[in-house]
C-alpha cells in the first residue's frame, strides 16, 4: 500500500511566523504535489516536484516555495505566513508518467488544516 | 471554462439506489481519469481509474468514460450511507505531463 505521510494534521501559527509543512512517501514514487484545498475552490495545485532537487511552479505559487533534497521526502514553507494562506494543506505523489504515456493516479496524504491568526 | 467541471450537489439518493455522478472535461487530449472519494475532514481516496473508453468495473462502482462527448461519470450500485462523501473527478493536465486537474467535487447523501 502507498503511504503519505504528512508532519502535523493540525497547525496554528501567527501572521508573519515561517511555516514548515512536511511530507514523506514510501514508495518511490518520482512525483510529489502539493495542494491546497479551500471551500468552493476545490483542490489548487501549488508545486510540484518530479525528481531530486527539481520543482515547478503550479497555479497558485505565491508566497509558498518548496524543497526536495530527498526522494521521499518534499517540504512546503511558507516564508511569512498570512491569514489568507488558512487552509487545508494536502501532499500527493505518484510515479513518473514514461515517455508519452498517460500520467499515474496520485495518492495522497492526511492533510494538514493550517490556521494563522 | 474550467478544465473539469462537476455539479456540485447535494446528490442525494436513497439506500439501496444507484448514485449517478457526471464530470464534463475541456481538452479533448486528456488520456487519464480518476474518481476520487473525500470524507468530510479527510483526504482524497482514489477509487477509480479509467483510460479507455467504455464502463470499468469494480465491485459496486462503475466508471464510464466517453472521449467524443468529453465526459467521465460514476455510478454507485446498492448506495449504502457510508458512500455519503464528495466525489473528485480528476483528468489529466497537458500542459504537465503528470498534472492532474481536479474538479470541484459532488457531495453525495445516501439516505437511510
Amino acid at each position: 500500500d502507498v503511504k503519505v505521510t504528512q508532519s502535523s494534521r493540525y497547525l496554528v501559527k501567527r501572521t508573519g511566523e515561517k511555516v514548515f509543512l512536511e511530507c514523506v512517501q514510501d514508495m518511490d514514487h518520482e512525483n510529489m504535489f502539493w495542494y491546497r484545498q479551500d471551500p468552493g475552490l476545490g483542490l489548487r495545485l501549488i508545486y510540484f516536484s518530479y525528481d531530486v532537487k527539481m520543482k515547478e511552479k503550479g497555479d497558485i505559487p505565491e508566497g509558498y516555495s518548496v524543497s526536495r533534497e530527498k526522494k521521499e521526502r518534499f517540504s512546503l514553507i511558507l516564508e511569512s505566513a498570512s491569514t489568507n494562506q488558512t487552509s487545508m494543506y494536502l501532499c500527493a505523489s505518484s510515479l513518473r508518467t514514461s515517455g508519452r504515456g498517460p500520467p499515474y493516479e496520485q495518492y495522497f496524504g492526511p492533510g494538514t488544516r493550517l490556521t494563522v491568526t | 471554462q474550467k478544465e473539469v467541471e462537476q455539479n456540485s450537489g447535494p446528490l442525494s439518493v436513497p439506500e439501496g439506489a444507484i448514485a449517478s455522478l457526471n464530470c464534463t472535461y475541456s481538452d479533448r487530449g486528456s488520456q487519464s481519469f480518476f474518481w476520487y472519494r473525500q470524507y468530510s475532514g479527510k483526504s482524497p481516496e482514489l477509487i477509480m481509474s479509467i483510460y479507455s473508453n467504455g464502463d470499468k468495473e469494480d465491485g459496486r462502482f462503475t466508471a464510464q468514460l466517453n472521449k467524443a462527448s468529453q465526459y467521465v461519470s460514476l455510478l454507485i450500485r446498492d448506495s449504502q450511507p457510508s458512500d455519503s462523501a464528495t466525489y473528485l473527478c480528476a483528468v489529466n493536465s497537458l500542459a504537465g505531463a503528470n498534472n492532474l486537474f481536479f474538479g470541484t467535487g459532488t457531495r453525495l447523501t445516501v439516505i437511510p
